[in-house]
């Protein structure tokens, strides 16, 4: 199985400042077709997880443009420009380049 | 827009068998993988298994003697069950749609949205 290691596991965020997450994998995500199967989502208290990211860089539907997501290979950043108070909860990275999928261990996004 | 509405038992002894339904409404039942996840209590996401609308199943090697996807009688409903349950098997669990790229029809998904609301089941003596 690939294993996803996330960094930090905790991150304390002031509103209006921006917020980095990082994520690497044990094996490169990158296809032969030259996609990257990484994903983000984010699953807010009491909620379910939601998607932001998709194949390294695009944004989900609906998803603001102060989230970002970029990397290559085995390493991949989940970037906020601006945080805002909604944007607390888990953010876990996954891969989806061959099953089983596997996640990150969470990283969960607190305002100070 | 596409919503899933997930039901079953929620509390279960040990050695019973879990089963979890989850409908889809306001979408295609078609060309997309149909995938169950599962998060204990204050822990990460763990992947059970996925099917296609032609009932092809795929599962995580460390459930896939205990668990079966299947497809509803209703063409836009799957299902889980999941044999011999034990305290471990406490958890939300999820039902998800995958969206399917160039890989082909038979995963693996390249992302999930959406998510089921989440089915709390509790495994207990």
């Amino acid at each position: 199985d690939i294993v996803m290691t996330q960094s930090p596991l905790s991150l304390p965020v002031t509103p209006g400042e921006p917020a980095s997450i990082s994520c690497r994998s044990s094996q490169s995500l990158q296809h032969s077709n030259g996609n990257t199967y990484m994903d983000w989502y984010l699953q807010k208290p009491g909620q379910s997880p939601q998607l932001l990211i998709h194949e390294g860089s695009s944004r989900a539907f609906g998803v603001p443009d102060r989230f970002s997501g970029s990397g290559s290979g085995t390493d991949f950043t989940l970037k906020i420009s601006r945080v805002e108070a909604e944007d607390v909860g888990v953010y876990y990275c996954m891969q989806a380049l061959q099953t089983p999928y596997t996640f990150g261990q969470g990283t969960k996004l607190e305002i100070k | 827009q596409v919503q899933l509405q997930q039901w079953g038992a929620g509390l279960l002894k040990p050695s019973e068998t879990l089963s979890l339904t989850c409908a889809v409404y306001g979408g295609s039942f078609r060309g997309y993988l149909w995938s169950w996840f599962r998060q204990p209590p204050g822990k990460g996401l763990e992947w059970i298994g996925e099917i296609t609308h032609s009932g092809d199943t795929n599962y995580n090697p460390s459930l896939e003697s205990r668990a079966t996807i299947s497809i509803g009688t209703s063409k836009s409903q799957f299902s889980l069950r999941m044999t011999s349950v034990t305290a471990a098997d406490t958890a939300v669990y999820y039902c998800a749609r995958g969206w399917i790229g160039v890989r082909g029809d038979f995963g693996p998904a390249n992302w999930f949205d959406p998510w089921g609301q989440g089915f709390l089941v509790t495994v207990s003596s």
